[in-house]
């Protein structure tokens, strides 16, 4: 079993629409979870960082933390067709020796 | 965040021989990491560079196939050495500690 799944998708949405991505992991101690989003032959950029379980909102996006079900979500409102591009959820340790987890992507195309 | 450059952005190689990648930051940082990013796959950590001290290396990756140097706190190299096509990939220099901030990434094709 992978550390971390994610959905490859393709998911293909309609402009506007609210995008929900997710990701499950199994290692419990894992502290601190991001989502990185990566257009085409670029690299992955970082979108959304938190450590706690909850909600964290920036703009359109809002990333969710359950630990109890070992699950995280991004949700994109107000999708726009530059948001198209891929997800990447990663999670880590606090720990110096620690290194990041990230999930396979899933690819996100926002239709006109 | 730190500006990240690599050079080069692709190339395409004949398997066999062996291909340098440049890393630069605009700042000075303790660690920087390489990753290789498969099609359809993860990231996947290749190895930490701390500036004045070997290379660390992740399990499934050796010194002798990427060779790594890291002169100064803004400046790293990875070599992939004795090219496959399997080596092809896109390789990610990337720096910070909790988060990760990445290069545009190396498009490698090994025919």
């Amino acid at each position: 079993q992978k550390e971390v799944e994610q959905d490859p998708g393709p998911l293909s949405v309609p402009e506007g629409a609210i995008v929900s991505l997710n990701c499950t992991y199994s290692n419990s101690a894992f502290q601190y979870f991001m989502w990185y989003r990566q257009y085409s032959r670029k690299g992955p950029e970082l979108l959304m960082y938190t450590y706690s379980s909850g909600n964290k909102e920036d703009g359109r996006f809002t990333a969710q933390v359950d630990k109890s079900s070992k699950y995280i979500s991004l949700f994109i409102r107000d999708s726009q067709p530059s948001d198209s591009a891929t997800y990447l959820c990663a999670m880590g340790l606090y720990s110096s020796a620690s290194k990041i987890i990230f999930g396979s992507g899933t690819r996100l195309s926002i239709r006109p | 965040s730190a500006v990240i450059s690599q050079k080069p952005s692709r190339d395409i190689c004949q398997r066999g021989t062996s291909l340098t990648i440049q890393c630069q930051v605009d700042s000075q940082v303790t660690m920087m990491f390489w990753y290789r990013q498969q099609p359809g796959q993860s990231l996947t950590l290749i190895a930490t560079a701390n500036q004045g001290s070997e290379a660390t290396y992740e399990s499934g990756f050796v010194i002798d196939k990427f060779p790594i140097s890291r002169p100064n706190l803004t400046f790293s190299t990875l070599t992939v050495s004795n090219m496959s096509p399997e080596d092809s990939s896109i390789y990610l220099c990337s720096v910070g500690l909790e988060t990760q901030y990445f290069g545009p990434g190396t498009r490698l094709l090994v025919l």
